[in-house]
């Protein structure tokens, strides 16, 4: 099953913060977060390989809580080039993935 | 981070041509390729798992005669589109893992008239 995503869209004024939840109804064994621009292919912005592990890049951040089977996203002080389609993704098997809904984020100016 | 190229970036067939599209890793080996497939606004779905030197392993509903793949090289993954119609019209994104990072081709957008 399709992990789900929520919200499926969000609008940020430009240093507005947002958080994209992911939720799967199986275990997940890794969670992996990617940023796809229109018409072209999805970028790798982190993975996290056991529950509670926290990340960050920047202002990115990423948390995965392995009992509840689901992870977030945490955007902060939003910038224009954050717009995208943020996509979660898991480990169904050997480098086998699943990729959530898709979460639709647009910064304003 | 490492880099997957695919080719062509787009391409625009007419109804029961055949397209081949090719993904590259250029700077690592990749004994397993994936090949997915993206309709507007929605999100990516794995078509095939390619293997090198094997057969390539289909999901669920996609048909292996029609989306031929062959994994030739440590580089080198293909997919052919047989006989396409305008239903095959998508993006079609593949992708390899080295470490634990899957890495993205940029790409091919097939569009069939």
């Amino acid at each position: 099953q399709q992990p789900v995503q929520s919200p499926q869209a969000v609008i940020l004024r430009e240093g507005e913060d947002a958080v994209i939840n992911c939720s799967s109804s199986k275990a997940l064994y890794s969670v992996h977060w990617y940023r796809q621009k229109h018409g072209e292919a999805p970028v790798f912005l982190m993975i996290l390989l056991k529950g509670g592990e926290q990340k960050g890049h920047e202002k990115i951040s990423a948390s995965f809580n392995e009992k509840k089977q689901q992870s977030s996203l945490y955007l902060t002080a939003s910038q224009l080039s954050y717009s995208g389609t943020y996509f979660c993704g898991t480990e169904t098997g050997t480098y086998k993935y699943i990729f959530g809904t898709g979460t639709r984020l647009k910064v304003l100016a | 981070g490492a880099v997957v190229s695919q080719h062509p970036s787009w391409v625009i067939c007419k109804s029961g041509t055949s397209v081949k599209i090719e993904c590259r890793s250029l700077d690592f080996q990749a004994t397993t390729m994936f090949w997915y497939r993206q309709f507007p606004k929605q999100s990516l779905m794995l078509m095939a798992t390619s293997n090198e030197g094997s057969k390539a392993t289909y999901e669920q509903g996609v048909e292996k005669d029609k989306f031929l793949i062959n994994h030739a090289s440590l580089t080198l993954s293909t997919l052919t589109v047989t006989s396409a119609h305008p239903e095959d019209s998508s993006f079609y994104i593949c992708s390899a893992v080295t470490g634990n990072t899957q890495y993205f081709g940029p790409g091919t957008r097939l569009t069939v008239l």
